[in-house]
């Protein structure tokens, strides 16, 4: 069965603490792997997607990075702003247009 | 940028009732989905569309259905409205795979509608 974990649930962190998010999924031929960000009360935003493993890629504190199994969202010298929480999906070869997520991290940043 | 937007943010009903919730998309992505999202349990599929009039059932169809008769425009139907239904309801849309090239999938949602059925 195709399943994404997100660990942990929760992370506190304080401003300028680095630190990182972990997706792990079983699926069968992954076409891609996605990262979004969600604040409280809206809809979630997109951040990246991640073809096959070894890929990075990065967006101002943030880079994520895929292995075969797993995804890491690095998020460096964290600052209040990038507290929300941290969702991450991935579309499998077989599922079609089926997009499986994760239950995400919620990420809170203290000044 | 993508637009999507939802007809309410908030929405009180009563068991029941029969509940329209409304998305709209400016982008003309031709992929339309609807989720709920629960604590703990993440985002769950109920339906999506990959074209006008085409719909297909996700994890959770049961209790909903859903029309699509115009491309930016994808509807949620609850038709008798349940306090088990109460949630946060999201619409999303996308880029049809093959018109990107297979190579991005990701998809852009709305605000959402905190539906609360009493």
């Amino acid at each position: 069965e195709d399943q994404v974990t997100q660990s942990p649930e929760a992370l506190r962190l304080q401003e300028g603490e680095s630190s990182s998010l972990n997706c792990s999924y079983t699926v069968s031929g992954l076409r891609g792997l996605f990262w979004y960000r969600q604040d409280p009360g809206k809809g979630p935003e997109f951040l990246f997607t991640l073809y096959s493993a070894g890929e990075e890629k990065e967006k101002e504190r943030l880079k994520a990075t895929l292995t075969k199994k797993e995804s890491f969202l690095h998020i460096t010298a964290p600052k209040p702003e990038d507290s929300a929480t941290y969702l991450c999906a991935v579309q499998a070869g077989t599922g079609g247009f089926k997009t499986i997520f994760g239950a995400g991290t919620r990420l809170f940043v203290k000044a | 940028d993508v637009k999507v937007t939802q007809s309410s943010r908030y929405l009180v009903k009563r068991t029941g009732e029969k509940v329209f919730l409304e998305c709209v998309q400016d982008m003309d992505h031709e992929n339309m989905f609807w989720y709920r999202q629960d604590p703990g349990l993440g985002l769950r599929l109920i339906y999506f569309s990959y074209d006008v009039k085409m719909k297909e059932k996700g994890d959770i169809p049961e209790g909903y259905s859903v029309s699509r008769e115009k491309k930016e425009r994808f509807s949620l139907i609850l038709e008798s409205a349940s306090t088990n239904q109460t949630s946060m309801y999201l619409c999303a849309s996308s880029l049809n795979l093959r018109l990107a090239g297979g190579l991005s999938d990701e998809q852009y949602f709305g605000p959402g509608t905190r539906l609360t059925v009493t």
